[in-house]
């Protein structure tokens, strides 16, 4: 079972666009939802993360917003840079252990 | 620092052969450490973690195993690779915060 649904699978933005990737859960449980950025070939590196307890979270040209009660969040990339061109996972985590279950992953492509 | 090494970069191995691959966590003590997979073009996959040494736990049943015979050592087996079991590897390590490090990744191909 997909506890963590990511949406788009791909997406394409021109240079200077806006990226808006979208991600829903069903486990209440999460506390933690940190964004991932992967290059080919590498591991995740974290992003941005938001706790629930907060609707958005800005860092630099990153955003989070979370609707808590629609049990959604989504990554919001400004000003799209052709360096941004990754593919972005977002991610959940709860229990003790603090195990991340992750979305199924976008493929961003920022066009120069 | 905190770093996290994990090894070999890349390995071709045949089917029915066996699989040890090795991560190492320096500069933080009684990590939390995971195991996961990713296969070509698709999301992460949880294969097990460990809260400390000697404690394993799987999230999914599989031709592979893991130990855990050091607090900052977490090794991944198998006995007899399959086919199916081809996919990038990455180790991770987190502790007492909600963020985790990924190492670098092991490339598998089982041919």
């Amino acid at each position: 079972q997909q506890q963590v649904k990511q949406s788009p699978q791909s997406l394409i933005v021109q240079k200077g666009g806006i990226s808006i990737i979208n991600c829903a859960y069903e486990n209440t449980a999460f506390d933690y939802f940190p964004w991932y950025q992967q290059f080919p070939g590498k591991g995740p590196a974290l992003l941005i993360a938001i706790r629930p307890d907060v609707s958005e979270k800005k860092e630099g040209r990153f955003t989070i917003s979370f609707n808590k009660s629609a049990k959604q969040f989504s990554l919001h990339i400004m000003d799209s840079q052709p360096g941004d061109s990754a593919t972005y996972f977002c991610a959940a985590t709860s229990g003790s252990a603090r195990q991340l279950t992750f979305g199924s992953g976008t493929q961003l492509t920022v066009l120069p | 620092s905190q770093t996290i090494h994990q090894w070999p970069a890349t390995l071709v191995q045949p089917v029915g052969s066996p699989l040890s691959l090795e991560c190492t966590v320096e500069g933080t003590s009684n990590p939390n450490l995971y195991w996961y997979r990713q296969a070509a073009g698709r999301g992460l996959q949880l294969l097990f973690y460990s809260v400390g040494i000697g404690q394993i736990s799987s999230e999914v049943p599989q031709n592979l195993s893991a130990s855990r015979p050091q607090d900052r050592q977490f090794i991944l087996s198998s006995k007899k690779l399959l086919l199916s079991d081809s996919g990038f590897y990455l180790c991770a390590w987190t502790v007492g915060s909600y963020g985790y490090t990924f190492g670098s990744g092991t490339r598998l191909t089982v041919v």
